[in-house]
């Protein structure tokens, strides 16, 4: 139980491209979904928290025009990377958080392998 | 705000041998506390939590992790690794309040195991 799944696990795009990264909740309704980023060999930075009908809460420095998040639905939160760059390339995270069990837990997606040539 | 330490960025250890990585936190409130395990370019997964209760949680996998409050740490144990065991190992702490709060992760111990 609690499986987050990430789409697609890996892309190659040209710069000025956007990008758009889906993780869906797949045995679980997530209100709240959160975005991470990733550099070789470091710890995760949070991006922004998604919440289900209204509209995402960025964390200082990140561009929220360029950092696109829709949370549709209770199982679905999408990151668009929009006129993508070569320093955007990184690993994408994506966690959903549950209440399964009366336990408040974030389980996270596989992530996404994003280069921008 | 939180915050952890990873004071340890690489463990290597021999297989079959006992490990700890050590972790400790800074908060002004009370925390919950995890462990997560990332494979390589595979995404993070859960390997044991402390919410309330007995300090002392295990994992289905031999792993262990005591909270300490006095020592504001929360240390991840195992008396004996295996080769598959080699990954980054992340600690993340969030604050106890009425409301969710964010994870705040450490920078990673890669637990490297050789034969």
């Amino acid at each position: 139980g609690a499986v987050v799944s990430q789409h697609p696990s890996r892309v190659i795009c040209k710069s000025g491209t956007s990008v758009k990264i889906e993780c869906r909740s797949l045995d679980f309704q997530a209100t709240t979904m959160f975005w991470y980023r990733q550099f070789p060999k470091q710890s995760l930075m949070l991006m922004a928290t998604s919440n289900e009908g209204s509209k995402a809460t960025y964390e200082q420095g990140v561009e929220k025009d360029k950092f696109l998040i829709n949370h549709a639905s209770l199982t679905l939160s999408t990151l668009t990377v929009t006129s993508a760059h070569p320093e955007d390339s990184s690993f994408y995270i994506c966690s959903a958080r549950s209440r399964r069990g009366g336990t408040d837990t974030q389980y996270f997606g596989p992530g996404t392998r994003l280069t921008v040539l | 705000a939180q915050s952890v330490t990873q004071l340890d960025s690489q463990v290597p250890v021999f297989e079959e041998a006992p490990v700890e990585l050590r972790c400790n936190y800074s908060s002004s409130v009370s925390v919950y506390l995890f462990w997560y395990v990332q494979y390589p370019n595979q995404g993070l997964q859960l390997l044991l939590k402390y919410l309330s209760g007995s300090t002392l949680v295990k994992s289905i996998n031999g792993f262990e992790a005591e909270f300490n409050k006095s020592q504001t740490s929360f240390h991840l144990r195992k008396p004996s690794v295996h080769i598959s065991d080699t990954a980054e190992y992340f600690c993340a702490v969030s604050e106890k309040s009425s409301g969710y709060s964010t994870l705040t992760f450490g920078k990673g111990t890669m637990l490297l195991v050789s034969p």
